[in-house]
């Protein structure tokens, strides 16, 4: 157990939908990630928090957006849901903000758009 | 650009026999970490290890050993005694100077048969 926790564990909804997952990290940890995992794309970074203000963005669609709040759990919203947007999504923590910290994942939210 | 490249898009070998994944990574940064993840059938990524550039040494936790050499931006995985728990696909990580997110290489999917 990395001590990130995710819910929903799964989740089927359909296009045009909106969804939103939710993340705690690790109990100490600032810094709050997601990433994306699909068969064609791999896993990819999608957004960085830190002490609830965004630190570093990578490949995420207008469509999504992230935040994170004062006592430092995170959600990210898919919006306009899409069939290519079925995937797993990973929340991940570590202390800092900085490279070198070791980055800790949660089971991920496994996302089906139908 | 940063860059990790898994070329053994899957391995199989039977229980006992040692294997090696390979992981090959393209930075320009001088510091940078690089990290070993497992994912296993049930989705979860685990943290394996982290190791900074300035550390060449070779590590060893159990069966588990790893191989990082400079010269030929290598940081390759290797496991003793093989057994089927192993099974899983393996993801190499490179993280820079700028920012703690982690990119990724494709992965090797291990299989290892009784």
């Amino acid at each position: 157990d990395s001590g990130v926790t995710q819910t929903p564990k799964h989740l089927i909804t359909a296009t045009g939908q909106r969804v939103t997952l939710r993340c705690s990290p690790r109990s100490g940890d600032l810094s709050v990630y997601w990433y994306q995992q699909s068969l064609d794309q791999g896993l990819q970074f999608l957004i960085q928090y830190y002490n609830g203000e965004e630190r570093a963005k990578g490949n995420i669609l207008e469509r999504f957006s992230a935040q994170q709040f004062p006592d430092l759990h995170s959600e990210l919203n898919l919006s306009s849901l899409e069939l290519g947007d079925s995937a797993l999504y990973f929340c991940a923590s570590s202390v800092g903000a900085f490279s070198g910290n070791t980055i800790y994942f949660g089971e991920g939210s496994w996302l089906t758009v139908v | 650009a940063q860059k990790v490249t898994q070329a053994q898009t899957e391995i199989s070998v039977v229980e006992k026999e040692d294997v090696t994944l390979d992981c090959v990574y393209e930075t320009r940064d001088t510091t940078y970490y690089l990290f070993w993840y497992k994912q296993p059938p049930s989705g979860e990524l685990v943290f394996l290890i982290r190791r900074n550039s300035f550390d060449e040494q070779n590590e060893i936790s159990g069966r588990y050993s790893w191989n990082f050499q400079k010269s030929t931006s290598s940081f390759n995985f290797t496991i003793t005694a093989s057994q089927v728990v192993d099974s899983a696909v393996y993801f190499c990580a490179l993280s820079g100077i700028k920012g703690g997110k982690l990119i990724f290489g494709q992965g090797t999917e291990l299989s290892v048969k009784p």
